[in-house]
């Protein structure tokens, strides 16, 4: 059965400084990785995935994900922080043998202005 | 092209009484997933339905919940007989679906059930 996890509940960061939100899986095949974003009372957004291919992944608003094989991670990346991109991030994976998607805890990021 | 569309947005029932949340996926995708939201525990996968089939429900609890998405109309999340624990917010997504999909998963904007 696959799994995820989300080490940090929370994240804090200053605007305009680098941030990263961790994330490791578990599947047995192959895996699809993604990640969402929530802003307070709605659903979730779609940022962006990795299917195969380049280990580097550019998605929605300037965020970027890699994906290590070798240390199952697929961690959420971005230059440079928003305030704006204060918010609940997931992570989530589907095991390419099914199409049941399964989702992390959550990481709350906040931008410090 | 509408996205998911979830109803009731706010629902609130007392113990004992059933709750009954929609979801219409959007045009062209066959399949919904349902997930249950509780502050600090994150997204809990609950059922996984195509039109007229059940294809995962793992995460559904054994007693008083159902799902069903039928040929015509919406997928329904049912809850009987609902007790505090049941308040949450629960979302539903749609996806093309199929094997061969590796595309990403459609959010509705969620019912919240709070029960008194």
């Amino acid at each position: 059965a696959q799994s995820v996890a989300q080490p940090e509940d929370q994240v804090n960061v200053a605007e305009g400084n680098p941030l990263t939100v961790k994330c490791t899986y578990s599947v047995s095949g192959n895996p699809y990785l993604f990640w969402y974003v929530q802003y307070p009372n709605r659903g979730l957004q779609f940022l962006l995935k990795y299917i195969t291919g380049d280990n580097l992944v550019k998605g929605s608003y300037g965020f970027e994900a890699e994906f290590n094989k070798s240390q199952t991670s697929f961690h959420l990346k971005k230059p440079s922080a928003l305030v704006s991109d204060s918010a609940l991030y997931f992570c989530a994976v589907r095991d390419n043998r099914d199409d049941k998607i399964i989702f992390g805890k959550g990481t709350r990021l906040h931008i410090l202005p | 092209n509408a996205g998911v569309m979830q109803n009731p947005r706010h629902l609130v029932r007392r113990r004992g009484q059933e709750a009954r949340l929609r979801c219409s996926p959007m045009k062209g995708h066959s399949h919904v997933y349902w997930y249950r939201q509780l502050p600090e525990e994150g997204l809990k996968f609950m059922v996984y339905l195509q039109k007229e089939n059940i294809i995962d429900e793992s995460g559904m609890p054994k007693e008083r919940f159902s799902a069903e998405f039928p040929k015509e109309g919406p997928s329904i999340l049912r809850i009987q007989q609902v007790v505090r624990g049941d308040s949450a917010a629960y979302f539903c997504a749609s996806s093309i679906g199929g094997r061969g999909n590796t595309g990403e998963l459609f959010f509705g904007e969620g019912s919240r059930l709070t029960v008194l």
